[in-house]
Order: C-alpha cells, then sequence, then structure tokens
C-alpha cells in the first residue's frame, strides 16, 4: 500500500521560516505534490517534485529525494495569512495512476 | 476560465439514504479524482477517473462508486447512508501531461459538498 507521514502542527513567528517534512511509502512513485488549505477553503497547489532537488517559487520552496522518499515544504519569511494545512501528496501508478494525501500538517503562524 | 464546479454545496441526509453528488472539471481537464475529507483525517482516495475510465479506486466500501461522462463531468454515489459517511467530498480535475516524464499533475479542486448525514 502506500502511506505518508507528515507532522501534526507546527508553530512559528512572523517573519521565520519553517520547514515541514513528509516521508512516504509507495511502490510506484511518480511525483511529490504540496497543497496548501485555509480553513473553510479546497486545497490549492504549491508545488510539484518530480525529479531530486529544489524548486522554488517565490516564498515557498519544496525539496525531493527519490532515495530518501523523503520530501520538505520550505516556507520563508512567513506571513499570518500563512497560517492553514499543508498536505504532501504522492503520485502513485499501482494499479493505475492516483494521487494520495498525507495527513496534513496545520500551520500556526503568530505575531 | 470557470473552476471546479461541484452540486450540491451542502446536503442532509437521513441514514440508509443515498446521494449523487456531481463534479463539473475545468474545461479541457480529463482527469477527475474524489477525496473524502474529515477532520484530523486529511483527505482519502475515493476515485479517479480519465476519459469515463476508473483508473483506481480507495479502500471504501462499495457502497461508494462514482462515474464520469463523455463531457468529463463526473458523479459520485452513496448507498444506504451511514452517520459515518458525513464529511466534506471534494472533486479534483487535472489536465493529463504525457506519461513517463515525471511532469506536474497539478490538481485543482472545488469547493465540496458538505453531507451531513442524520
Amino acid at each position: 500500500g502506500q502511506s505518508l507521514e507528515q507532522p501534526s502542527e507546527v508553530t512559528a513567528v512572523e517573519g521565520a521560516i519553517v520547514q515541514i517534512n513528509c516521508t512516504y511509502q509507495t511502490s510506484g512513485f511518480y511525483g511529490l505534490s504540496w497543497y496548501q488549505q485555509h480553513d473553510g477553503g479546497a486545497p490549492t497547489f504549491l508545488s510539484y517534485n518530480g525529479l531530486d532537488g529544489l524548486e522554488e517559487t517565490g516564498r515557498f520552496s519544496s525539496f525531493l529525494s527519490r532515495s530518501d522518499s523523503y520530501g520538505y515544504l520550505l516556507l520563508q519569511e512567513l506571513q499570518m495569512k500563512d497560517s492553514a494545512s499543508y498536505f504532501c501528496a504522492v503520485r502513485d501508478y499501482t494499479g493505475g495512476f492516483k494521487t494520495i494525501f498525507g495527513a496534513g500538517t496545520r500551520l500556526f503562524v503568530k505575531a | 476560465k470557470a473552476g471546479v464546479t461541484q452540486t450540491p454545496r451542502y446536503l442532509i441526509k437521513t441514514r440508509g439514504q443515498q446521494v449523487t453528488l456531481s463534479c463539473s472539471p475545468i474545461s479541457g481537464h480529463r482527469s477527475v479524482s474524489w477525496y473524502q475529507q474529515t477532520p484530523g483525517q486529511g483527505l482519502q482516495f475515493l476515485f479517479e477517473y480519465f476519459s469515463e475510465t476508473q483508473r483506481n479506486k480507495g479502500n471504501f466500501p462499495g457502497r461508494f462508486s462514482g462515474r464520469q461522462f463523455s463531457n468529463s463531468r463526473s458523479e459520485m454515489n452513496v448507498s444506504t447512508l451511514e452517520l459515518g459517511d458525513s464529511a466534506l467530498y471534494l472533486c479534483a480535475s487535472s489536465f493529463e501531461p504525457g506519461q513517463g516524464t515525471f511532469s506536474s499533475t497539478e490538481a485543482f479542486f472545488g469547493q465540496g459538498t458538505r453531507l451531513t448525514v442524520v
């Protein structure tokens, strides 16, 4: 089967940097995505890593190590509006394509 | 370009009843996935459809079913509702890139249907 692990909660102060880790187990790994979801809202796409390395999009960066089955999302210059849940998601092709989400990390940004 | 539209937004049903939820993907997107979201459980994968074919199914009982039409619109059905089926049901659509290139399959989510079973 497939499984993803990420911390349930992270707290950081405004202006700081925070890293949310994600480890996964799957036999048909294709790529790792990150999504943000505010309370009452729909998940929105943040980034994708198909190959090893770092992808940067503004204040957000995402990293993938396929050999370690590990990735992380890095948020810099934290703002209050970054308080949300962050999900890592594995694109898997075992038995046909599907995207499996982790349980999510709740980020609290304090002033 | 219109986003993903899910109807209805809210639904209250009684145990034992059945329900059908609808999802209209972004124009040009042929892949539609369904997820169940409950507090603290993340998004649980239900099914993924591509060009009217179910590509994969999650670990849900047979009471959960779905289909996709030729215009890529999708429906999911839950029969014999149980209290535990109360959740937010999310639909996501994506444009299907070429395979074998590890390219992104960015999913665009609808606002969801909030189902309450009483």
